[in-house]
C-alpha cells in the first residue's frame, strides 16, 4: 500500500512569516510529486510540481524533494491570509500514472 | 483553466437508486480519473482511463463502474447507490494530446447525497 503521509494542522503562522509544510511518502519508486491548495468547499489547484531531488522556486512558493529521505516539502515565503487553505501533498510512480494523496494540512495565516 | 466541467454538481438521491456523473473536456487530454473526497480519507482514487474504452480499477473502485466512449467524456456510475457512498466527487485529467507531463487538474466537484 502506498502511503503519504501528512500533518494535519492546523499549522498556524503570521502574515508575513514563512509557513513549512512537509510530507513523506512510502514508495521509494515514487517519481513526481505535486503540492495541491485546496480551499474549503472548493477543488483541489495545482501550485507546484517537482521532479528531481533539490529546490524549485516560484514566486513565494518553494518545492524541496530529498528522495533518499522519501522527503518533500512546500515553504511559502511572506505568508498572506489568502494562502489559508488545506494543501495535498501527492505522489506519483511514473508517467500518468495515477497521483497517491496524502490527507492534507490545513494551514492557518494570522493577520 | 483545463477545461473540465462535470455534472451534475450537486445530487441528492436515494438509497438503490443507479446515479451517473459526468466528467467533460474539452482539450483532448488522454487521461481521466475519477476520486472522492471524504473527512478523514483525504482524496482517493475510484477509477481511471488511460484512452477511449481504456480504462482501470483504483483504491475504492467497489460499488462504482465507469465508461469513457469518447475522449471528451468519462462517466461514473453508482449501479445502487449506498449511503457510504455520499462525498464529494472529483474529476481530473491529465497529459497533453501528444503523452508527456502528468501533471493532473481537477474539475469543479460533484456534491453527492444518498439519503
Amino acid at each position: 500500500q502506498k502511503e503519504v503521509e501528512q500533518n494535519s494542522g492546523p499549522l498556524s503562522v503570521p502574515e508575513g512569516a514563512i509557513a513549512s509544510l512537509n510530507c513523506t511518502y512510502s514508495d521509494r519508486g515514487s517519481q513526481s510529486f505535486f503540492w495541491y491548495r485546496q480551499y474549503s468547499g472548493k477543488s483541489p489547484e495545482l501550485i507546484m510540481f517537482i521532479y528531481s531531488n533539490g529546490d524549485k522556486e516560484d514566486g513565494r512558493f518553494t518545492a524541496q524533494l530529498n528522495k533518499a529521505s522519501q522527503y518533500v516539502s512546500l515553504l511559502i515565503r511572506d505568508s498572506q491570509p489568502s494562502d489559508s487553505a488545506t494543501y495535498l501533498c501527492a505522489v506519483s510512480s511514473s508517467g500518468n500514472t495515477p497521483l497517491v494523496f496524502g490527507k492534507g494540512t490545513r494551514l492557518s495565516v494570522i493577520a | 483553466d483545463a477545461g473540465i466541467t462535470q455534472s451534475p454538481r450537486h445530487k441528492v438521491t436515494e438509497t438503490g437508486t443507479p446515479v451517473t456523473l459526468r466528467c467533460h473536456q474539452t482539450e483532448n487530454h488522454r487521461y481521466m480519473y475519477w476520486y472522492r473526497q471524504d473527512p478523514g480519507h483525504g482524496l482517493r482514487l475510484i477509477h481511471y482511463s488511460y484512452g477511449v474504452k481504456d480504462t482501470d480499477k483504483g483504491e475504492v473502485s467497489d460499488g462504482y463502474s465507469v465508461s469513457r466512449s469518447k475522449t471528451e467524456d468519462f462517466l461514473l456510475t453508482l449501479e445502487s447507490a449506498t449511503s457510504s457512498q455520499t462525498s464529494v466527487y472529483f474529476c481530473a485529467i491529465s497529459g497533453p494530446t501528444g503523452g508527456g507531463d502528468n501533471e493532473q487538474f481537477f474539475g469543479p466537484g460533484t456534491r453527492l447525497t444518498v439519503l
